[in-house]
């Protein structure tokens, strides 16, 4: 089962902040943070990941609570080609863990 | 990030016929392979996962006599769909990990199979 809570939709509007919610208070100590996204009819694509400190890349920053109960992925200028269904996922992180997805937010953004 | 090929991309078959899928890490071994389905508008479920050299370890519930999965070298799993019938059709996605310390997960394209 997903041990993750994410709101099922959100709009934001083209070139502004999308700010992605999800609740994990069940985490574990060595659980790591993912965020993935699925475009329609394509296989998910890694967008990053955390374990307590904040994290940023090319395509997002992610926000973990000093509690890590929940965190925020935001996508800083988010365009059309940011529509997609955003999975927030927690896992050990090792070889031998499974990635099992939960239900995601279905993000639209809006021209 | 690494990339994952899946073929085809997508795939008509009659009803009780076999399809085979193939899943291929192009610039790095992986260790590790797994399979997933997805049914219209819903999340992807795992089905099974694969280690290089042994037998793949099918979820529960997952018929492991339907969906054959081999996992014969670093670069390489495919899936094989038998007797196929229509409730098979579905968005079949595989995931490769690498070996070392690369823990992440990269995803194929994914097929579309239709049993008509």
């Amino acid at each position: 089962d997903a041990k993750t809570t994410q709101p099922p939709s959100m709009d934001c509007a083209e070139g502004r902040a999308a700010n992605l919610p999800c609740n994990h208070s069940t985490i574990s100590g060595n659980e790591y943070v993912y965020w993935y996204r699925q475009i329609h009819s394509q296989g998910p694509q890694y967008i990053i990941h955390g374990l307590k400190n904040n994290e940023t890349n090319e395509m997002a920053s992610l926000i973990i609570t000093e509690d890590r109960k929940s965190s925020t992925l935001i996508l800083p200028h988010a365009t059309l080609r940011d529509t997609a269904v955003y999975y927030c996922i927690v896992r050990v992180g090792n070889r031998d863990d499974k990635i099992i997805f939960g239900k995601g937010t279905r993000l639209h953004i809006l021209p | 990030g690494a990339v994952v090929s899946q073929h085809p991309s997508r795939v008509i078959c009659k009803s009780g016929t076999s399809v085979k899928i193939e899943c291929r890490s192009l610039d790095f071994q992986a260790t590790t392979m797994f399979w997933y389905r997805q049914f219209p508008k819903k999340s992807l479920m795992l089905m099974a996962t694969s280690n290089e050299g042994s037998k793949a370890t099918y979820e529960q519930g997952v018929e492991k006599d339907k969906f054959l999965i081999n996992h014969a070298s670093l670069t390489l799993s495919t899936l094989t769909v038998t007797s196929a019938h229509p409730e098979d059709s579905s968005f079949y996605i595989c995931s490769a990990r690498g070996t070392g310390g690369l823990t992440e997960a990269f995803f194929g394209q994914g097929t579309r199979l239709t049993v008509v």
